[in-house]
This record gives structure tokens, sequence and C-alpha cells, in this order.
């Protein structure tokens, strides 16, 4: 079965405090990799997509990072609009019209 | 640009009655289309997905069903509502690729709560 687990479950940082996320994945036959912001009360909110092994990308304070059984999320000098939860998912190569997303991870940024 | 509208943005309901939450997306065409549930302290749960009109995968079995009668409309219903069925529900579109339909990225609507009392 397709499992992905995030971790930690809640993180709290201060301000400028840099960290990351892990997403772990057990899937037969990874298509791609996706990270999503979702803050209270509102849909996901797409940040980025994976594909292969050693692939990085950036955006602001983010990078998302990709080995072949993970994927982090590292968040440099964080600022309190940080704070959201963010969620991993994947897209396996068979059934692919779908992903499967992880519990996600609730970061709180403190000024 | 695309955008995707879902509604009612809330809504609280009796055990044992209706439901139906509507989603619409502008700006595209022939768009895979989705329901999630996202449960209190849960993640996000595929209930339907759709790669064209009238055509509906469930992937949970439940008191819920999902239509697709027109290429930009998706519809989550239910005949009678059960306490469980409380949570956020959220619809999502995504632009399709290679004879397979694979998706890419989601984009989600603003999300329905649903409360059932």
């Amino acid at each position: 079965e397709d499992q992905v687990t995030q971790s930690p479950e809640a993180l709290r940082l201060q301000e400028g405090e840099s960290s990351s996320l892990n997403c772990s994945y057990t899937v037969s036959g990874l298509r791609g990799l996706f990270w999503y912001r979702q803050d209270p009360g509102k849909g996901p909110e797409f940040l980025f997509t994976l594909y292969s092994a050693g692939e990085e990308k950036e955006k602001e304070r983010l990078k998302a990072t990709l080995t072949k059984k993970e994927s982090f999320l590292h968040i440099t000098a964080p600022k309190p609009e940080d704070s959201a939860t963010y969620l991993c998912a994947v897209q396996v190569r068979r059934g692919a019209q779908k992903l499967v997303f992880g519990q996600g991870t609730r970061l709180t940024i403190n000024p | 640009s695309q955008t995707i509208h879902q509604w009612p943005a809330t809504l609280v309901q009796p055990v044992g009655s209706p439901l139906s939450l509507e989603c619409t997306v502008e700006g595209t065409s022939n768009p895979n289309l989705y329901w999630y549930r996202q449960a209190a302290g849960r993640g996000l749960q595929l209930l339907f997905y759709s790669v064209g009109i009238g055509q509906i995968s469930s992937e949970v079995p439940q008191n819920l069903s999902a239509s697709r009668p027109q290429d930009r409309q998706f519809i989550l219903s239910s005949k009678k509502l059960l306490l469980s069925d409380s949570g956020f529900y959220l619809c999502a579109w995504s632009v399709t690729s290679g004879a397979r339909g694979y998706t890419g990225e989601l984009f989600f609507g603003e999300g329905s709560r649903l409360t059932v009392l």
C-alpha cells in the first residue's frame, strides 16, 4: 500500500530560526512529489513539484529536496507569515490520476 | 487564468438530511476533478475523482456520491447524512497530460465546512 508520512506533526520556531520538515514515502513507483501550504480554513496552495532524486526547487524562504525515500522542505530564516500546515503528496505511476497525501506538519513561527 | 469556485462555504445539517456541494472550474477545459475530505487532525482523503463528463471513480465506500453533469462542474451528494460525514470538503482540479490522463498539480477550492448534528 502506498504510504506518505510527515514529521514532525507540529513544529514551533522562533522567527529567523531555520529548520526542515520531512516527508517519507513508500510507494510502488514514484511519478512525482508535491508540496502544499494550507492556511486554517482554506484550501491547500500548491508550492512545488519534484520528479527525480536530487532535484531541488526554491521559492522565497522555502527549498524542497527529493531523495529516493524522502523529501525535505527546508525553511530558512522563517517569518510569522510562514506559519501554516505544510502538506506533502505523492503521485504513483499506476493510477496516476490522483495524489496520496501525508498528514501534514503544522508550523508555527513566533515573532 | 483558471479559477475554482466551491459552495456553500459552511453548512450545518441534521443527521439523515440530504447534501449537495457544488464545484465549478473556469478558464480550462477537460480538467480532472476531485473531491477530498479533511477530518479534524487528519490528512486529505480522496473521495472521488473524474477524468471526464459522467466518469466517476470512487475511492472510499460510503454514503456519498458524486456526479459530473458538465465538463467543469462537479457535485458531491448524499441522500442521508451521518455524523461521521462531518468535515472539511475540498474540490480540486488538475490538467491532464498523456494518453492515460496523468494528473499534474492539484489546484484547490476554498473548501466547504460541513457539520452534521
